[in-house]
């Protein structure tokens, strides 16, 4: 259980496009996802925290307007990653917690490899 | 605000027992985790430990938590090859919404 899918798993696309990365959790609900960003480095960078129905909470330093989120239902929440450049090339990793709280955990998705040309 | 820290890299020989350390500031932090990433993937919850306890085992795996000096530990038996991957330390509050993750330590796992 507790199983978290985003999609596409890898995407390569050209400057200035937009790319929508898919996070899903499969057999929960979830009031709250998390989107991440990982650098060559390994560490974490949360970007923004979205709740179900409501606005995405971004992280001081992210820009909103370029980074969309929408968490339209209790199972699916998209990043869109608007007129991409090369340096937003990174792993995009999604989390969900899931409705029935327990341990404030999180279930990560696989993540998402994205390079802009 | 909360703060997360790991040392970087760990290198074991394969049968060896690993220790990954962690320290975190938040003393209200209430559930403290760990997570483990294999390349290209993923995070993949391991372990949790709640703040009200001192040690929590899991067949292989041996959390350590020292509130007064908000240190936590993972202790990795028998580490094995496949063991290699980052482990992630990370806490939250019930409040606090989302959790604060350390930057990753690295282990090597060697034969």
């Amino acid at each position: 259980g507790a199983v978290v899918s985003q999609h596409p798993s890898r995407v390569i696309c050209k400057s200035g496009t937009s790319v929508k990365i898919e996070c899903r959790s499969l057999d929960f609900q979830a009031t709250t996802m998390f989107w991440y960003r990982q650098f060559p480095k390994q560490s974490l960078m949360l970007m923004a925290t979205s709740n179900e129905g409501s606005k995405a909470t971004y992280e001081q330093g992210v820009e909103k307007d370029k980074f969309l989120i929408n968490h339209a239902s209790l199972t699916l929440s998209t990043l869109t990653v608007t007129s991409a450049h090369p340096e937003d090339s990174s792993f995009y990793i999604c989390s969900a917690r899931p409705l029935a709280l327990v341990r404030n955990e999180q279930f990560f998705g696989p993540g998402t490899r994205l390079t802009v040309l | 605000g909360e703060d997360v820290e790991q040392s970087l890299f760990l290198s074991v020989r394969e049968g060896d027992s690993s220790v990954i350390n962690c320290t975190y500031t938040d003393s209200s932090s209430t559930y403290l985790y760990w997570y483990k990433q294999e390349p290209g993937a993923g995070l993949q919850l391991l372990t949790y430990i709640f703040s009200n306890m001192d040690m929590k085992q899991d067949q292989r795996l041996t959390v350590l938590l020292n509130k007064k000096d908000k240190h936590l530990s993972l202790r990795i038996a028998d580490t094995q090859t496949g063991d290699s991957a980052i482990y992630f330390c990370a806490e939250s509050t019930p409040n606090a919404g989302k959790s604060t993750f350390g930057d990753g330590t690295t282990l090597t796992v060697k034969p």
